[in-house]
């Protein structure tokens, strides 16, 4: 089946610290790829997306790129914030068959950034 | 663009009592609206997906009698947690998807069942 795997946390990093969190992917199909942020006590934010290979997908710093060939979906940022502190769940969506519209997540990545 | 609501933010209950989450798109019409169910520190566990006048369809192991879904109108669709235990005491978080393609997220509702 589908599934979303993420690099276990947490993660603990200092201000303006360069992060990665890995994100890979199977599915049967063509998956639209997401990362949502979640902050404490607040339901999810959508980040970014991309929906095709080789698609870039980038807001407030964060960036991913679709990647079909390793099936990946890497989140980075360069210089990360105290606010940046949430958890950080990769998601595929598959477009047709018995799962349309359903999101598959990862599990979560909790980021902690020190001042 | 893309805001989604729910209400309450959070409710305490005693145990047998129901209750009722309500999950509003408030700029946009929600063709297909999802329920979930999150734990301390854990990801997010789908319960159902509803669409517009229709059953819900929900996921194995959810009970449909225990958590009973209306998806009225395009813009609204509730989530009754019948006959509620300590158990039922969780985070629940809606989504609202037009045309399902991204899925929008409520701010979740935290329920505490005394």
């Amino acid at each position: 089946g589908d599934s979303v795997t993420q690099m276990e946390g947490p993660v603990t990093l200092s201000e303006e610290a360069f992060l990665t969190i890995n994100c890979t992917y199977t599915a049967t199909g063509y998956p639209s790829l997401f990362w949502y942020v979640q902050y404490p006590g607040e339901g999810l934010q959508l980040l970014l997306k991309a929906t095709k290979a080789d698609d870039k997908g980038s807001n407030k710093g964060f960036e991913a790129t679709y990647r079909k060939e390793t099936t990946s979906f890497h989140l980075e940022k360069g210089s990360v914030q105290v606010s940046d502190s949430a958890v950080y769940f990769c998601a595929l969506l598959l477009a047709g068959g018995t799962s349309y519209g359903k999101l598959t997540f990862g599990q979560g990545t909790i980021l902690t950034v020190h001042p | 663009g893309a805001v989604v609501s729910q209400h309450p933010s959070w409710v305490i209950c005693k145990s047998g009592t129901s209750v009722k989450i309500e999950c509003r798109s408030l700029d946009f019409q929600a063709t297909t609206m999802f329920w979930y169910r999150q734990f301390p520190k854990q990801s997010l566990m789908l319960m159902a997906t509803s669409n517009e006048g229709s059953k819900a369809t929900y996921e194995q192991g959810v009970e449909k009698d225990k958590f009973l879904i209306n998806h009225a109108s395009l813009t609204l669709s509730t989530l009754t947690v019948t006959s509620a235990h300590p158990e039922d005491s969780s985070f629940y978080i809606c989504s609202a998807s037009p045309r399902g393609e991204t899925q929008y997220f409520g701010p979740g509702t935290r329920l505490l069942v005394l």
